[in-house]
């Protein structure tokens, strides 16, 4: 079984801080990876699929990075709407997904 | 609109079973693929189980092999997820989810498109 990792686990940061997410599978996935952001109360929200393809109406300052077992999720500029806890997800395996253990992003 | 409705969820004691249901609208449901995915409380997303459109693959995460069973009902454009053998770590919301194919220079990806806002299971006597 695949197995996904993240770092950090959670981390504070400030309105317009540059903000890096790490997420690390346990062999090759090529750019099967996907960045979701989940809110308290609300279904998880595609942001990045493809490792670095922005999903339709997400905002720029998204971006992702990497591919094979290393993958990278940046907000460029963070915004209040951005707090949130965010998960990375294999599609290799499909269609035995896994997720990482998310990364919370929260107000310093 | 793309909507997926979840309902079944509730208070049902260690040992037990219940039943999820998903009511799908606004896509062509019987040529998608869907999935259940859990949160349980302080924990993150758990993928549980996949079927294919037609209902004839299904796929399961270890944690529920045996216990869950996924099924659907395409005529009533409609998603399920039988629960038995519930124990205390079954709490969590449970979400229906559909994946769907996008390409991102020529090559194919699966993604998590469309979700539910999640019904809620709780296990306790």
């Amino acid at each position: 079984d695949i197995q996904m990792t993240q770092s950090p686990s959670s981390l504070s940061a400030s309105v317009g801080d540059r903000v890096t997410i790490t997420c690390r599978a346990s062999q090759t996935i090529s750019r099967n990876l996907n960045w979701y952001q989940h809110k308290p109360g609300k279904a998880p929200k595609l942001l990045i699929y493809a490792a670095s393809s922005l999903q339709s109406g997400v905002p720029s300052r998204f971006s992702g990075s990497g591919s094979g077992t290393d993958f990278t999720l940046t907000i460029s500029s963070l915004q209040p709407e951005d707090f949130a806890t965010y998960y990375c997800q294999q599609s290799y395996s499909m269609p035995l997904f896994t997720f990482g253990p998310g990364t919370k992003v929260d107000i310093k | 609109e793309v909507q997926l409705v979840e309902s079944g969820g509730g208070l049902v004691q260690p040992g037990g079973s219940l039943r999820l249901s998903c009511a799908a609208s606004g896509f062509n449901f019987r040529n998608s693929e869907m999935n259940w995915v859990r949160q349980a409380p302080g924990k993150g997303l758990e993928w549980l189980s996949f079927i294919s459109g037609s209902g004839s693959a299904m796929y399961y995460a270890d944690s529920v092999k045996g216990r869950f069973t996924i099924s659907r009902d395409n005529a009533k454009n409609s998603l399920f997820l039988h629960m038995n053998s519930l124990s205390a770590e079954d709490t969590a919301i449970y979400y229906c989810v559909r994946d769907e194919t996008f390409y991102s220079d020529s090559s194919a990806y699966l993604v998590f498109d469309y979700w539910g806002q999640g019904a809620l299971v709780t296990v306790s006597s």
